[in-house]
């Protein structure tokens, strides 16, 4: 069984600009989360995908956006990038999504230069 | 201020050396979830603990979770290098709500 699959592995962008990164998540799990991993403020959770519904939101800014497609895969868009956008970028995805077990993909390492 | 507080936040042993990771908050957690993650790669699910107390081993790694469920622990014992990793503790206040994690405890182990 295929694990999460984010692409693209790194990225660099410069200020203003924006960007798109995919996830897809293990077959049969119609949950996906997205969440930023910076060295300073850990583990953040971005927002939560359940059958093509933003079901859950973190605490950033409406410059950080996402979509779920009907075969559960997933895209963030990043507009507008910041300097602080820099971060390793990780996606999740269960069966049911909320507290349940999650499994990782190896992310996006997005530099923002 | 995180919800989630884990302690120590670096720690670097020898090899055979024993050793704990702490994580504790204020709040009371419907379960507790903890992962490792090496470099380069995604968290990795080690072991969910969901009654006040419960105890659970997974070879040298034992795992409490506080009476209270507002805190939980990760001993290793005999700890070797390929422990090397950050681990973190991630909790969910309400069951089916979104898991916080914690800062997480970077740990080296040294051959």
């Amino acid at each position: 069984k295929a694990g999460v699959t984010q692409t693209p592995r790194y990225l660099i962008k410069t200020r203003g600009q924006q960007v798109t990164l995919s996830c897809s998540p293990i077959s049969g799990h119609r949950s996906v989360s997205w969440y930023q991993q910076t060295p300073g403020q850990g583990l953040q959770f971005l927002f939560e995908y359940f059958s093509e519904t933003q079901r859950n939101k973190g605490n950033f800014p409406g410059r950080f956006s996402g979509r779920q497609f009907s075969n559960s895969r997933s895209e963030m868009n990043v507009s507008t990038l910041e300097l602080g956008d820099s971060a390793l970028y990780l996606c999740a995805s269960s069966h049911r999504g909320g507290s349940e077990k999650l499994f990782f993909g190896s992310g996006t390492q997005l530099s923002v230069l | 201020t995180q919800l989630l507080e884990q302690s120590p936040q670096f720690l670097s042993i020898q090899e055979g050396e024993n050793l704990t990771v702490y994580c504790n908050s204020s709040s009371v957690f419907s379960s507790l979830q903890w992962y490792r993650q090496e470099p380069g790669e995604g968290p990795v699910l080690l072991v969910t603990v969901v009654t006040g107390g419960e105890v659970k081993k997974l070879k040298r790694l034992t795992f409490q979770f506080g009476d209270a469920r507002k805190d939980s622990s990760l001993h290793i014992t005999a700890a070797q290098p390929g422990d090397t990793g950050l681990y973190l503790c991630a909790g969910a206040v309400v069951a089916g709500n979104m898991l916080t994690f914690g800062g997480g405890t970077r740990l080296m182990v040294k051959p």
